[in-house]
């Protein structure tokens, strides 16, 4: 039973336009969404999150959008920069799980020169 | 940095062994989080401690226990050991008890590599 889903492995796209990373959700519970970035031989690192009472949340070149009636969230990165290569997580959580985080399968982002 | 240590961070042992993971939280964070990622199966959160205290459980295994001892790092103890059970395990950290909002940003360490021959 996943309950979050990445549907994409990996995704590959040229420096200076924007990568986009799409995320889907069954649980209508969720109520907190998290983007982590990982790079190899590394933890996970927090990137962005959103709470289900907005429906975006910016920070400098990252946004996350929140479209609750599809259950569906993206990861906006612009402009997509070589540093910006690495595995891209979100996660999802709900109130009532104290802090228990249920992480997608993760998509690999290339970022060509 | 994220400020959570772990320790050690590779290991290899046998099956049936015994093996004892630990991790410090970042400075003033309460919860204490364990995540295990293998190939197949992404990371699984496996126990939440948050001072002290059991906080939220997932799919651990009864052969590994948690505890959170009083200046708050953590252990994970993984027996009897299977060729399975090789993977990274995370911890991870954050300032309160999680529940909403906010307070479910947590913060990883760069995990321990088990590995079982």
């Amino acid at each position: 039973d996943q309950q979050v889903k990445q549907n994409s492995p990996s995704l590959s796209v040229q420096e200076g336009r924007i990568s986009i990373l799409n995320c889907d959700y069954t649980n209508s519970m969720f109520d907190y969404f998290l983007w982590y970035k990982k790079y190899p031989a590394e933890g996970p690192t927090f990137l962005i999150s959103i709470s289900s009472i907005k429906d975006k949340n910016e920070d400098g070149r990252f946004t996350v959008f929140l479209n609750k009636s599809a259950k569906h969230l993206s990861l906006h990165i612009v402009p997509s920069q070589p540093g910006d290569s690495a595995v891209y997580f979100c996660a999802a959580s709900t109130y009532n799980q104290g802090g228990k985080l249920i992480f997608g399968q993760g998509t690999e982002l290339s970022v060509k020169p | 940095d994220s400020g959570v240590t772990q320790t050690p961070k590779h290991l290899i042992t046998a099956t049936g062994q015994r093996v004892t993971l630990r991790c410090s939280p970042r400075s003033g964070d309460l919860s204490v989080y364990w995540y295990q990622q293998s190939l197949d199966q992404g990371l699984q959160f496996l126990i939440q401690y948050y001072n002290g205290e059991e906080r939220a459980k997932g799919n651990i295994l009864e052969r590994f226990s948690a505890q959170q001892f009083p200046d708050l790092h953590s252990e994970l103890n993984l027996s009897s050991l299977e060729l399975g059970d090789s993977a990274l395990y995370f911890c991870a950290s954050s300032p309160n008890r999680g529940g909403g909002g906010s307070g479910n940003t947590i913060y990883f360490g760069e995990g321990s590599w088990l590995t079982v021959v």
